[in-house]
């Protein structure tokens, strides 16, 4: 079991680039998450999705869209990145509500 | 809205002495309360997880925390320091929904 799976591990891009950052979970689990942790603030919820078939903005979903594709898979993309979106972005998911996180390995992005 | 603050982003301790991480929180329902540590270029885990059942929660690696109502407290103690415990370490709150809001995070340094 790999748990969850993020890729890439890194990246670069240039200002107005886009990409998708991919998470895949094998544990059957309802809900997922996209979060970046910058230094002195902390892990910020971007985006999650409780269950498949529905998505909800966090605390800064401003230049960024998800889609659950299915129960395994969330995405996140980046339509026109700028520099204010380096960070390391964490995928996470859990059974439910109120129940423990598991964490990706994260995806580091720099946009220069 | 819910909130977590972790005074202290960088705490330093002898290795043997007590290890002592700070969290309060804010919420207007009764929260779900947790732990995690994330070591270097890893995601993070969970150490411990409050839910009601009792005021005191022992986590792994010898790590507990006390939730104090009266206080708006949740904070993290170890009696004795190991080198292993080096890390950063995040409280997360939750107001019984989906979402997750984490603190800024605290730097555990341990010394010889």
């Amino acid at each position: 079991n790999a748990g969850v799976t993020q890729t890439p591990k890194f990246q670069v891009l240039k200002t107005g680039q886009s990409m998708t950052l991919q998470c895949a979970q094998d544990m059957n689990h309802n809900s997922m998450y996209w979060y970046r942790q910058d230094p002195g603030m902390g892990l910020r919820l971007i985006y999650y999705s409780a269950s498949e078939g529905t998505t909800d903005k966090g605390e800064v979903p401003n230049g960024y869209n998800v889609s659950r594709l299915n129960k395994r898979e969330f995405s996140l993309r980046l339509e026109s990145a700028a520099p204010s979106q380096t960070s390391v972005y964490f995928c996470a998911t859990t059974t439910g509500a109120n129940e423990k996180l598991f964490f990706g390995s994260g995806t580091q992005l720099s946009v220069l | 809205a819910q909130s977590v603050t972790q005074l202290g982003s960088h705490v330093s301790v002898s290795e043997g002495a007590l290890v002592l991480l700070r969290c309060n929180y804010s919420s207007s329902v009764p929260p779900y309360l947790f732990w995690y540590v994330q070591y270097p270029n890893q995601g993070l885990q969970l150490l411990l997880k409050y839910t009601s059942a009792a005021t005191l929660v022992k986590g792994i690696n010898g790590f507990e925390a006390e939730f104090k109502k009266s206080e708006t407290s949740f904070h993290l103690t170890k009696p004795s320091a190991h080198m292993s415990d080096a890390a950063e370490y995040f409280c997360a709150v939750t107001p019984r929904t989906y979402k997750y809001i984490f603190g800024t995070g605290t730097r555990l340094k341990v010394l010889a």
